[in-house]
């Protein structure tokens, strides 16, 4: 069974800095694309950000470009999104999902609060 | 610019079927899309690929009563025999060079 779980959610001030996690289980997580996908409270989904397979390539929303770096380790079946310089319009479930061009699993989801 | 645009809401009756609509911008007709269903404080669950013939392939466990369907720039998610479970809102999503990974803005179903 495919399993995605988010993790590192949290309370932070604008300006700080978090690390969200997937871990990855039920599937060749080398194999597949990986993207992060954000939902503010009461909004809709939005693309955050995408990384392929081996890690070589990633790009982000113009939004969060600059400031957030997503990453993975294959050999721990888990990906990553670091989060630097956040704002209060960062403030959103995050949610990993799996696929290339369509995201065919999704994970539960990570709540960050970016306020003081 | 790809936009996908689709209705806030929709409702109809426990037993009866819905069709719900993403519509892509000019230019796109030929775009496939996905939809995605995210129930009350859950995460998106992916339904179907949608491609610009009708032509669907969906994910695992998606139920018999779900069922796409297109026509130019339109792309539909036809629900059958509707389920109170079936109340949530509705994403279509749709991908390309340069572009990036798209949402529309959802629609919210009630069922009655």
């Amino acid at each position: 069974e495919v399993q995605l779980v988010e993790s590192g959610g949290g309370l932070v001030q604008p300006g700080g800095s978090l690390r969200l996690s997937c871990a990855a289980s039920g599937f060749t997580f080398s194999s597949y694309w990986m993207h992060w996908v954000r939902q503010a409270p009461g909004k809709g989904l939005v693309w955050v950000s995408r990384i392929n397979s081996d890690g070589s390539s990633t790009s982000y929303a113009d939004s969060v470009k600059g400031r957030f770096t997503i990453s993975r380790d294959n050999a721990k079946n888990t990906l990553y999104l670091q989060m630097n310089s956040l704002r209060a319009e960062d403030t959103a479930v995050y949610y990993c999902a799996r696929g290339m061009v369509l995201f065919d699993y999704w994970g539960q989801g990570t709540l960050v609060t970016v306020s003081s | 610019q790809l936009v996908l645009t689709q209705s806030p809401s929709a409702s109809a009756s426990l037993g009866a079927s819905v069709k719900l609509t993403c519509t892509l911008s000019s230019g796109h007709s030929s775009y496939a899309i996905a939809w995605h269903q995210q129930q009350p404080e859950k995460g998106p669950r992916y339904l179907m690929k949608l491609n610009s013939d009708g032509s669907h392939s969906k994910g695992d466990g998606i139920p018999d009563r779900f069922s796409g369907s297109s026509s130019g720039a339109e792309r539909y998610l036809t629900i059958s025999s509707l389920q109170s479970e079936d109340e949530a809102d509705y994403y279509c999503q749709t991908w390309g060079t340069g572009i990036n990974w798209v949402f529309g803005g959802g629609t919210k179903l009630t069922v009655l």
